[in-house]
C-alpha cells in the first residue's frame, strides 16, 4: 500500500489570496488525483496529474483556477488560485498503481474568509 | 455519465450486522471499492472487488456483487461503536487508456448504537 501525505493539513485564507497545497507519496505512483470534497457532500474529481506534462482537468475546473504540478512519480501540488469562499472545502489527494488499489491523503482542510 | 447510488444513514446496535448498498449505472465498470471516512480524516481503503467476482471476505467484511443489477453491498459483522463513519462506494470504469479515475457515491453515514 501507499503512504500519501498532505501539507498543509488546513489553513484559513482570505479571499482573492492562493494557495498550494503539497502531496507527497512513499513510493512511486503510476496516477495521482485531486479531489474536493465539500461540507457534508461525496468527492468531486478535479484532474489528473500527469507526470512530466499538463494536467486532465475534470469538466467544471480550470488550469488558471487549479493549476497542478506533478515534476516526479512521487509528488504532486495542486494551487487554489484567487479564492472565495466557494472554495472552502476538504482538498484530497490519490495515488493508484497496477495492483489498481487507489489511496488517498488525510485532506487538506481549506477555509476562505 | 456514470452514477453511483447510496442510501444516507444507517443505523445498528453494536454486535449486530450492518449492510451497507450501493448501485452504479456505468455497465463497464471493471473494479469496485469501499471506502471508510471518519470525522475529520481522509479516506481508508477497505476493500475493493474486481467485476468478473461475486463475493469477497476479508475478516469482518464482505462484499458482495450482482453485476446483472449493478449492486454492491458491504456487510460488516458484528459492528462495534469504531465502525462508526462515513462509507463511501466508488467505481472504476473501464475507459481504455488506463485511467484510474473512480466515481463517488454520496456515503453512507454509519451510526452504531450501544
Amino acid at each position: 500500500s501507499a503512504v500519501i501525505s498532505q501539507k498543509p493539513s488546513r489553513d484559513i485564507c482570505q479571499r482573492g489570496t492562493s494557495l498550494t497545497i503539497q502531496c507527497q507519496v512513499d513510493s512511486q505512483v503510476t496516477m495521482m488525483f485531486w479531489y474536493r470534497q465539500q461540507p457534508g457532500q461525496s468527492l468531486t474529481l478535479i484532474a489528473t496529474a500527469n507526470q512530466g506534462s499538463e494536467a486532465t482537468y475534470e469538466s467544471g475546473f480550470v488550469i488558471d483556477k487549479f493549476p497542478i504540478s506533478r515534476p516526479n512519480l512521487t509528488f504532486s501540488t495542486l494551487t487554489v488560485s484567487n479564492m472565495s469562499p466557494e472554495d472552502s472545502s476538504i482538498y484530497l489527494c490519490s495515488a493508484g498503481d497496477a495492483t489498481y488499489e487507489q489511496y488517498f491523503g488525510p485532506g487538506t482542510r481549506l477555509t476562505v474568509t | 455519465g456514470e452514477d453511483v447510488e447510496q442510501s444516507l444513514f444507517l443505523s445498528v446496535r453494536e454486535g449486530d450486522s450492518s449492510v451497507i448498498n450501493c448501485t452504479y449505472t456505468d455497465s463497464s465498470s471493471t473494479y469496485l471499492y469501499w471506502y471508510k471516512q471518519e470525522p475529520g480524516a481522509g479516506l481508508q481503503l477497505l476493500t475493493y472487488i474486481f467485476s468478473n467476482m461475486d463475493m469477497k471476505q476479508d475478516q469482518r467484511l464482505t462484499v458482495l456483487l450482482n453485476k446483472k443489477d449493478k449492486h454492491l453491498s458491504l456487510r460488516i459483522a458484528d459492528t462495534q461503536t469504531g465502525d462508526s463513519a462515513i462509507y463511501f462506494c466508488a467505481e472504476r470504469g473501464d475507459s481504455g487508456a488506463g485511467s484510474y479515475q473512480l466515481t463517488f457515491g454520496k456515503g453512507t453515514k454509519l451510526s452504531v448504537i450501544p
